[in-house]
C-alpha cells in the first residue's frame, strides 16, 4: 500500500532560519504530492502541490520539488517567520483513487 | 475563507447521547470526506462520498453513521460513543475526489465524550 513518512517533530527554529521538512513516499503508481498546513484551531489548508516528476510547487516562500528518483517531496523555506508556526502534513494521492495518504504531520515552532 | 463550514465547533456528549455533526461546502464540489484527527495519531480517513454516493468506508465502527443528502451537505451521526472517540473531526471537499484534486478542509468539530 501507499505510505508517507515525515520527519518527527517538533522542529524548533529562530526567526529567519532556513527550514527543511523531509518527506518520502511509497506508491504503486505516479501520485500527485501535496503539502498541507494546519494552524492552531483550524483545519488543514493546501500549501502547495506537484502533479508530476520534477515539478516544483511553491507558495508563500515555501517550495517543494517532486523527486521521483528519490521518492521525496521535501518542504523548504529560506527564512521562516513566527507566523509559520503550525503543523505541516505531506500527502499523496494516486490518479483515480479516492483515498489520499497523509503523513503524521511535523510541528514547526518558530521563536522570535 | 468560508468554503467549508462545520457545526458545532465544540461538542461534549455522554456515552449514551445521540448527536450529529454537520458540514456544508460552498465550493460546488462533488466529493466530501470525514476525517478523524487524534493527538499523536495519523489523520484517519473515515468516509468518502462522491456525488452523494459513499465510495469508501474505512472500517469505521457502526456507532458512526454518515449521511450525504446532496453534494453540498454531509452529516456524521453519533450514538453510543466511547471516550476514545474524543477527537477533532474534520470535513473536507474536493472537486472530483480523485488524484490531483486539492482537498478543502473545514475548521473541525472538537468532540469530547465523557
Amino acid at each position: 500500500g501507499n505510505s508517507v513518512t515525515q520527519m518527527e517533530g517538533p522542529v524548533t527554529l529562530s526567526e529567519e532560519a532556513f527550514l527543511t521538512i523531509n518527506c518520502t513516499y511509497t506508491a504503486t503508481g505516479y501520485p500527485s504530492l501535496f503539502w498541507y498546513v494546519q494552524y492552531p484551531g483550524e483545519g488543514l489548508q493546501l500549501l502547495l502541490k506537484a502533479t508530476k516528476a520534477d515539478d516544483k510547487g511553491s507558495n508563500k516562500g515555501f517550495e517543494a520539488t517532486y523527486r521521483k528518483e528519490t521518492t521525496s517531496f521535501h518542504l523548504e523555506k529560506g527564512s521562516v517567520q513566527v507566523s509559520d508556526s503550525a503543523v505541516y502534513f505531506c500527502a499523496l494521492s494516486e490518479e483515480g483513487s479516492y483515498i489520499p495518504t497523509f503523513g503524521r504531520g511535523t510541528s514547526l515552532i518558530v521563536h522570535p | 475563507e468560508t468554503g467549508v463550514t462545520q457545526t458545532p465547533r465544540h461538542l461534549v456528549m455522554g456515552m449514551t447521547n445521540k448527536k450529529s455533526l454537520k458540514c456544508e461546502q460552498h465550493l460546488g464540489h462533488n466529493a466530501m470526506y470525514w476525517y478523524k484527527q487524534s493527538a499523536k495519531k495519523p489523520l484517519e480517513l473515515m468516509f468518502v462520498y462522491s456525488l452523494e454516493e459513499r465510495v469508501e468506508n474505512n472500517s469505521v465502527p457502526s456507532r458512526f453513521s454518515p449521511e450525504c443528502p446532496n453534494s453540498s451537505h454531509l452529516f456524521l451521526h453519533l450514538h453510543t460513543l466511547q471516550p476514545e472517540d474524543s477527537a477533532l473531526y474534520l470535513c473536507a471537499s474536493s472537486q472530483d475526489g480523485r488524484g490531483a484534486d486539492t482537498q478543502y478542509f473545514g475548521p473541525g468539530t472538537r468532540l469530547t465524550v465523557l
